[in-house]
């Protein structure tokens, strides 16, 4: 079956301007999580979501970063005002459910930010 | 912040050899789980072992859990040059977050 899709592969855009990162999880899975992998930093956790449930935002890094899932299923990442810090690969993952551990990953989104 | 630390950051070795990688952790897990990457892209799971597990086997693959010391290693044997790639360890509680380590780069020279 198909797997986690995100796109676009990569964005280049210019400092100050906004971008929008998209993920379409696997079909039937609950769970949806936003990951940053860069340099400097390893691969962060950024955001979790659960079903309808409030999501969990503690790895955002900033208020310029958001994300949002619309009916449970596709999720948009959104990074205002973007700075050349946020140059990163992001990655996306889902899972079967709560109770369900392995998170299965898209091939990500290589941001550059100039 | 990096829960995990693997060691080597590196490892080179032919074609043919065992490659072994470790990695430590610092507060208590659910479970550990291994993942390998090509190319700066997505991650492919490998294998994941619970708290109460000790071993646990996947074809060429052998992970050990050992939570008194939170180290785990992650064996393959008779490597192929397709196994060329970085792997991570990460830990979890439950279904939230996954907490990375910085990974090992396994070179397979044929």
């Amino acid at each position: 079956g198909a797997g986690v899709s995100q796109s676009p592969s990569n964005k280049v855009t210019e400092k100050g301007k906004d971008v929008e990162l998209r993920c379409d999880p696997i079909s039937g899975h609950t769970a949806l999580y936003w990951y940053r992998q860069s340099l400097g930093q390893g691969l962060e956790f950024l955001i979790y979501f659960q079903g309808n449930s409030a999501p969990d935002k503690s790895g955002l890094p900033s208020d310029r970063f958001s994300a949002e899932r619309t009916g449970g299923s596709v999720s948009t990442l959104t990074i205002q005002r973007t700075q050349q810090e946020d140059s990163a690969v992001y990655l996306c993952a889902s899972s079967l459910a709560a109770a369900q551990e392995t998170q299965y990953f898209g091939p990500g989104t290589r941001l550059l930010v100039l | 912040s990096q829960q995990g630390e693997e060691d080597p950051q590196a490892l080179s070795i032919q074609e043919g050899e065992n490659a072994t990688m470790n990695c430590s952790y610092k507060t208590s897990i659910n479970n550990l789980q291994w993942y390998r990457q090509n190319s700066g892209r997505g991650l492919v799971h490998l294998i994941l072992i619970r708290s109460n597990e000790r071993e646990k086997h996947s074809g060429r693959l052998r992970v050990t859990l050992d939570t008194s010391k939170k180290s785990s290693s992650l064996l393959i044997t008779a490597s192929r040059a397709a196994d060329t790639a970085s792997y991570f360890c990460a830990t979890g509680r439950g279904a939230q977050k996954l907490v990375f380590g910085q990974g090992t780069r396994l070179t397979i020279n044929p």
